[in-house]
Formats: structure tokens, C-alpha cells, sequence
């Protein structure tokens, strides 16, 4: 069953620093999603983006996070100026439409340690 | 925005006896509410998802309901197992269809 696959399984970065992340939806999907969960917390909505662009994003979503689709495979999620509370596990998921009546799949996470 | 509540305490049931989770959310009905399975350092899974003019769903040993009056939504597995033990999280999509609200999971702990 194709899954989406997301690298790093873990990252560890200074703060201030730079971190791109990385997630492969599924080939036939068209819509794709960055969630995060800091340790014991719930699921947080952070970005939606479909045909190139972003749908919508969460108050998180500050002017430090960017995605992009560079080419046909790839969904990035880019923190510019690393913070110690961006440290959580960041989720991609992706999903065939952008209504509810479609699950969404996730992929199992980059777990982002700030030191 | 939406605000989704379910039981932050675990639950502990015995094995073969029935597990049922509890989603209550505040603002507006959605159009569509999903369930997901979360096991500990991986990613959510989906397991139903039931539309608003529905008012039961079943696969296997998975029930889901929604009272759109109550605003809320039971999850129900029968006949549960060991393997079922784990964070069950309710989600919900934004008015517009392009946000998604996740409660903050209740843990299942079945004991054999």
C-alpha cells in the first residue's frame, strides 16, 4: 500500500539555525498538509497547500515557515530561525481531495530537538 | 475555529468488553468527522471517517456515531484486544474544508 515517507526520522539543530524538512506524498495525491505535535500534546493544523499553493494556515504558520513543492514529489516544510518551542514532532499527510470525505495520510513524523 | 474535546484520561478496559470513546466538539457542524488511530512516535492513522447525514457507520469491529444535535460523535470498538490499546484522536475539517481540527486523543489501555 503506498504510504507517505518523511525525512529525517530525527533532527537535531541549533537555534537559530536553519531546517528544512522533508515528506514524499502519495504519487496520486493532490493535496498535502504539515501538522506538529510537541511531546504529549494534540495534533496542530500548521499548513494545506494544493496546486502550488498554500490553502490555508494556522496562526503557527509565522513568517519563519515556508513549504514548497519543488518538483513533482517532494513537499518541504523550511523554519528559517530555528526557536527552542519549534522543538516537536512535525507531520506531513496528504490526501486525494481537500474535502472532509477523504482521509488523510500521514506519514510517521520528524521528530525536531532544538538545542 | 472549532474546539474539539475528548476524555484526556485513559481509559482501561478488559479484553473482549466494549471501548467507548467520546468526541464533543463547541461551533459549527461539520460536513464530515473522522477518527484516527495514533500509536506512540508514529503518525496518525485513519480508521472511519462519517458524514453529517449519517448517523452510524461500521467496519468490522469499529462503530462510529453522530449526533449532530449533541455535537458529538461515539467511538465504539467491540470485542476489544490488547492490540487495540492506543491514542484514538477525532478530527474535524474548517467550514471551508481547507483546515483541519484534531482533538487531543484519549488513550485506550485494554488488558488482557
Amino acid at each position: 500500500e503506498p504510504e507517505v515517507t518523511q525525512t529525517p526520522s530525527h533532527q537535531v539543530t541549533q537555534m537559530g539555525q536553519e531546517v528544512i524538512l522533508r515528506c514524499v506524498p502519495i504519487s496520486n495525491h493532490l493535496y498535502f498538509y504539515w501538522y506538529r505535535q510537541i511531546l504529549g500534546q494534540k495534533v496542530e493544523f500548521l499548513v494545506s497547500f494544493y496546486n502550488n499553493e498554500i490553502s490555508e494556515k494556522s496562526e503557527i504558520f509565522d513568517d519563519q515557515f515556508s513549504v514548497e513543492r519543488p518538483d513533482g514529489s517532494n513537499f518541504t516544510l523550511k523554519i528559517r530561525s530555528t526557536k527552542l518551542e519549534d522543538s516537536a514532532m512535525y507531520f506531513c499527510a496528504s490526501s486525494e481531495e481537500g474535502t472532509g470525505n477523504q482521509p488523510q495520510h500521514f506519514g510517521d513524523g520528524t521528530r525536531l530537538s532544538i538545542l | 475555529s472549532q474546539k474539539i474535546e475528548q476524555n484526556s484520561e485513559a481509559l482501561n478496559i478488559q479484553e473482549g468488553k466494549t471501548a467507548t470513546l467520546t468526541c464533543n466538539y463547541t461551533n459549527y457542524s461539520p460536513a464530515y468527522l473522522q477518527w484516527y488511530r495514533q500509536d506512540p512516535g508514529r503518525g496518525p492513522v485513519f480508521l472511519l471517517l462519517i458524514r453529517e447525514n449519517e448517523k452510524e457507520k461500521r467496519k468490522e469491529r469499529l462503530k462510529v456515531t453522530f449526533d449532530t444535535t449533541l455535537k458529538q460523535s461515539l467511538f465504539h470498538i467491540t470485542a476489544s484486544q490488547p492490540a487495540d490499546s492506543a491514542t484514538y484522536l477525532c478530527a474535524l475539517q474548517s467550514y471551508d474544508f481547507n483546515k483541519f481540527y484534531f482533538g487531543s486523543g484519549t488513550k485506550l489501555n485494554v488488558k488482557p
